[in-house]
């Protein structure tokens, strides 16, 4: 069964420091999006990307943070300057259409900012 | 803001049914009730949604009372696998397309 995969499972980082999240969605899938759950907290939408577009972004989305798909394939968040309170694990998620029900996650990477 | 409402957690003993109960007093007309659930340390999984009838796949079934007002997940013969955080959400069928988790209620099977 195709899966949503995220690499790397654990990426430790210093403060200031830019990182960069990867995810390869399920290969028929259109629509994209990013959540993160701190520790102990909720899951929590970050953005959603459609055709290349940011199709909705949350408040927690500033400036430091972006996303893109360079390839047919992945689809990656940045965030330009860590801070400590952007340790979480961060879920890519995929939906194959518009009307589709499901959206699909990854297994997550935790990111730690020291 | 999730507009639902879950018990903090719950237990039930394996191989009977999990019953879980959600409360959505201010569900809208054409909002779906949507259930994920959240094994320790992984992603989010879909289990099933409805916006009515009650509905019944291979994890799940899902009873949505007449007044649509609050349902129950039910798993029917639970495994200690099925020990995760369960999320009822309730969403509209297109538009805002990202999912507002809650706290969830977290299922624990025991033995």
């Amino acid at each position: 069964e195709p899966e949503v995969t995220q690499t790397p499972s654990h990426q430790v980082t210093q403060m200031g420091q830019e990182v960069i999240l990867r995810c390869v969605p399920i290969s028929n899938h259109l629509y994209f999006y990013w959540y993160r759950q701190i520790l102990g907290q909720k899951v929590e939408f970050l953005v959603s990307f459609y055709n290349n577009e940011i199709s909705e972004k949350s408040e927690i989305f500033d400036d430091q943070f972006s996303v893109e798909r360079p390839d047919g394939s992945n689809f990656t968040l940045k965030i330009r300057s860590t801070k400590l309170e952007d340790s979480a694990m961060y879920f890519c998620a995929s939906k194959k259409a518009w009307s589709a029900t499901e959206q699909y996650f990854g297994p997550g990477t935790r990111l730690t900012v020291t | 803001d999730a507009k639902t409402t879950q018990p903090t957690s719950m237990d039930c003993a394996e191989g009977r049914a999990a019953n879980l109960p959600c409360n959505h007093s201010t569900i809208s007309g054409n909002e779906y009730v949507y259930w994920y659930r959240q094994i320790h340390s992984q992603g989010p999984q879909y289990i099933i949604h409805g916006l009515k009838n009650n509905e019944t796949n291979e994890m799940a079934s899902l009873i949505i009372t007449e007044d649509r007002k609050s349902s129950t997940l039910i798993l029917p013969h639970a495994t200690l696998r099925d020990t995760a955080v369960y999320y009822c959400i309730v969403r509209p069928p297109e538009g805002d397309d990202k999912i507002i988790f809650g706290k969830g209620t977290r299922l624990h099977i025991l033995p």
